[in-house]
């Protein structure tokens, strides 16, 4: 298994561009999350998905989309890139039952 | 909502030396776990903790969740170069997690 694999690895964006963030898992985790992760700050929750067809919101949605078609990929949108979605994204998944999650590599976003 | 405080945020060491670090917070967790993160990568789970009072070992690393489910701690023995890195704690309830700020850990060869 690949596990969880992010494209791109990095990403340079202008002010107002946006962009697709890639995630998917070959785990058949029913659970999927999307978290940014910014110097000092520890992870904070964006988005999180149950299963294909349904999302709800996390800690700090503003300004990103979700959607879960498929149960191995969960991609996330950024429809209006500003210097506060600077970050490194990271995407995990988990199976029901448990709370443990596992991540992907991360995409390191910088918006100029 | 939730917080986590992670203690210390940093540490120095030499090679050899054990490693305590904890987490507590003032929310009851279902689950508590430990991941590590090196620079430029995803964090990777250490140890998985399910039931209050827990103790689990995982080579050199020990770690326990705490009876009243508000905190959990963290040991590394004889530390090695490798396991320089940042250690996050996570609180798990209702299949999402809440994330410590994490412990800087630097270890001197």
């Amino acid at each position: 298994n690949a596990g969880v694999t992010q494209t791109p690895k990095f990403r340079i964006l202008k002010i107002g561009q946006s962009m697709t963030l890639q995630c998917t898992q070959d785990m058949n985790h029913n659970y999927m999350y999307w978290y940014r992760q910014d110097p000092g700050m520890g992870l904070k929750l964006i988005y999180y998905s149950v299963g294909a067809g349904i999302t709800d919101k996390g800690e700090v949605p503003n300004g990103y989309n979700v959607s879960r078609s498929t149960t191995e990929d969960f991609p996330l949108r950024l429809e209006l890139a500003a210097p506060s979605q600077t970050s490194v994204y990271f995407c995990a998944s988990n199976r029901i039952s448990t709370d443990t999650q596992y991540f992907g590599p991360g995409t390191r976003l910088t918006v100029l | 909502g939730q917080q986590l405080n992670q203690s210390p945020q940093s540490m120095f060491i030499q090679e050899g030396e054990d490693v305590s670090m904890n987490c507590t917070s003032s929310s009851i967790f279902n689950t508590w776990l430990w991941y590590k993160q090196d620079p430029g990568e995803g964090p990777v789970l250490l140890i998985a903790l399910y039931k209050a009072g827990e103790l689990t070992s995982n080579g050199r690393l020990t770690a326990q969740f705490g009876i009243t489910r508000k905190d959990s701690f963290l040991n590394i023995s004889a530390s090695i170069p490798s396991d320089v890195g940042i250690y996050f704690c996570s609180g798990g309830s209702n299949y999402k997690l809440t994330f410590g700020k994490g412990t800087l850990l630097t270890v001197n060869p």
